[in-house]
C-alpha cells in the first residue's frame, strides 16, 4: 500500500515571503497528484493536480503554484504569501490500480 | 456543475447511541464516484468507503453503514453504538468516473462529537 509524507508538518511564514511544501509518494508508482486546501472551518478546495512528471493543472487562479520534478515527489510553492493563503494543505495520490484518493498527514500554514 | 452538501453542520450524541450523517449531491455525469472521508483532530483524511453511481447496495462495516439512494442523490452514513472514538470531522466527497485524474468535490463537512 502507497505511502504519502508531507514536510514540513507546520509552518509559520511572514506576508511577502516564499513557500515550498513537498509531498512525497511511496510503494506505487506513476501516481496521480493533487494539492488540497483546507481553510479554516470549511471544506477542501481541489488546487493543482497531476498525471505525470513536468504535467501540472491548476484548479483555481491563486498565489501559487506547483512542480513535479520526480515521478512521485509533488511541491507546492508560492514566490510571496498573502494572509489568505494561510489553511491547511493536504496532498492525496491515486495510484493506477484504485481510484480512491489516498491522503497525506497534510501542512498547517499560517501566514501572519 | 457538481455540488455536495452536508446540511449538519455539527452534531452532538451521548455515547451508544445512533447517528446518521446525511450527505446529498449534485451531478450531471450519468456515472460517478462517492466518497465518505473521516479526518480525526490529527487532520488527516481518513478514507471510509467509496460507491458507484452504478451500485446502489447499501454496505455495511461493523459498526458503520451506508445508505446510497439515486433517487433522492443522497449518501448517508450511519454509525450505530458510537464510541468516543468516532469524534471526527466526516466529509462526503463526489468524482466523475473517468480515466484519468479524479477530481474530488468535497461537502463542508459535519462536525461529530460522542459524549462519553
Amino acid at each position: 500500500s502507497q505511502t504519502i509524507h508531507q514536510w514540513p508538518a507546520t509552518l509559520v511564514q511572514p506576508v511577502g515571503s516564499p513557500l515550498s511544501l513537498e509531498c512525497t509518494v511511496e510503494g506505487t508508482s506513476n501516481p496521480n497528484l493533487y494539492w488540497y486546501r483546507q481553510a479554516a472551518g470549511r471544506g477542501l478546495q481541489l488546487l493543482f493536480y497531476s498525471v505525470g512528471i513536468g504535467q501540472i493543472s491548476s484548479e483555481v487562479p491563486q498565489n501559487l503554484s506547483a512542480s513535479r520534478p520526480q515521478d512521485r515527489q509533488f511541491i507546492l510553492s508560492s514566490k510571496k504569501l498573502l494572509l489568505s493563503d494561510s489553511g491547511f494543505y493536504l496532498c492525496a495520490s491515486t495510484s493506477g490500480r484504485t481510484d480512491t484518493q489516498y491522503f497525506g498527514p497534510g501542512t498547517r500554514l499560517t501566514v501572519l | 456543475a457538481q455540488k455536495v452538501t452536508q446540511a449538519q453542520t455539527e452534531i452532538s450524541v451521548v455515547e451508544k447511541e445512533d447517528v446518521t450523517l446525511d450527505c446529498v449531491y449534485e451531478t450531471r455525469d450519468t456515472t460517478y464516484y462517492l466518497f465518505w472521508y473521516k479526518q480525526p483532530p490529527s487532520g488527516e483524511l481518513v478514507f471510509l468507503i467509496r460507491r458507484n453511481s452504478f451500485d446502489e447496495q447499501n454496505e455495511i462495516s461493523g459498526r458503520y453503514s451506508w445508505n446510497f439512494q439515486k433517487s433522492t442523490s443522497s449518501f448517508n452514513f450511519t454509525i450505530t453504538a458510537s464510541q468516543v472514538v468516532d469524534s471526527a470531522v466526516y466529509f462526503c466527497a463526489l468524482s466523475p468516473l473517468i480515466q484519468g485524474a479524479q477530481k474530488l468535490v468535497f461537502g463542508q463537512g459535519t462536525r461529530l462529537t460522542i459524549n462519553p
